[in-house]
């Protein structure tokens, strides 16, 4: 599987956006690209998820560059309750909705 | 949106015995169950795909005789730990889905497993 590499950690202050970055420079033409958020203590939670095309909801954004090499979950507010570990995964549409989770980057937020 | 429940949501038990965790799938049916287990500090890691009215599918390295899984209806999928150790001790995680690939994943709340 396509592997993603994402900052260990990252600050933000209260009501800034959040740019996180994720390098997956060996996702294949038919692997998705899936976000998602686990507060302490709990279970991941579906942030968003796309294949070319920028995405956006109402949790946020996501940009993916034109190579699909790498792409950008865009937090445009950052609150409190946002502080989390963000995990980027790709899901090649093989596996269905199997998801491999790496890393993923901590978000500190500072009110 | 979907809820998958998992109960207990944290269980102690002593070294030797047996704990079943619970997965449901609240108000969707799922033919697809993953369960997950996180250390202190470190990602998820996925065990096994669990499939309605079929064996599961373990990731390599579970010993599926230690993890016994049974997804016997469309709503509910269960983990046992047998004969659980001090390092059977984790955070399980399952996650449900509605079809083959909807895209969007729930997981459930976690159950935290402590082995005196």
């Amino acid at each position: 599987d396509a592997k993603t590499t994402q900052p260990n950690s990252m600050e933000s202050n209260e009501e800034e956006p959040v740019h996180l970055p994720c390098n997956h420079s060996t996702i294949s033409g038919t692997d998705y690209i899936h976000w998602y958020r686990q507060l302490p203590s709990q279970g991941p939670e579906y942030v968003i998820h796309g294949l070319t095309s920028n995405v956006n909801n109402r949790m946020a954004s996501l940009a993916i560059a034109e190579d699909r090499k790498s792409s950008t979950l865009i937090l445009h507010r950052a609150t409190l309750r946002d502080a989390a570990v963000y995990y980027c995964i790709l899901s090649p549409q093989a596996a269905g909705n199997k998801l491999t989770f790496g890393g993923g980057t901590r978000v500190l937020v500072k009110p | 949106g979907a809820v998958v429940s998992q109960h207990p949501s944290w269980v102690i038990c002593k070294s030797g015995t047996s704990v079943k965790i619970e997965c449901r799938s609240l108000d969707f049916q799922a033919t697809t169950m993953f369960w997950y287990r996180q250390f202190p500090k470190q990602s998820l890691m996925l065990m096994a795909t669990s499939n309605e009215g079929s064996k599961a599918t373990y990731e390599q390295g579970v010993e599926k005789d230690k993890f016994l899984i049974n997804h016997a209806s469309l709503t509910l999928s269960t983990l046992t730990v047998t004969s659980a150790h001090p390092e059977d001790s984790s955070f399980y995680i399952c996650s449900a889905s509605e079809g083959p690939r909807t895209g969007e994943l729930f997981f459930g709340e976690g159950s935290r497993l402590t082995v005196l």
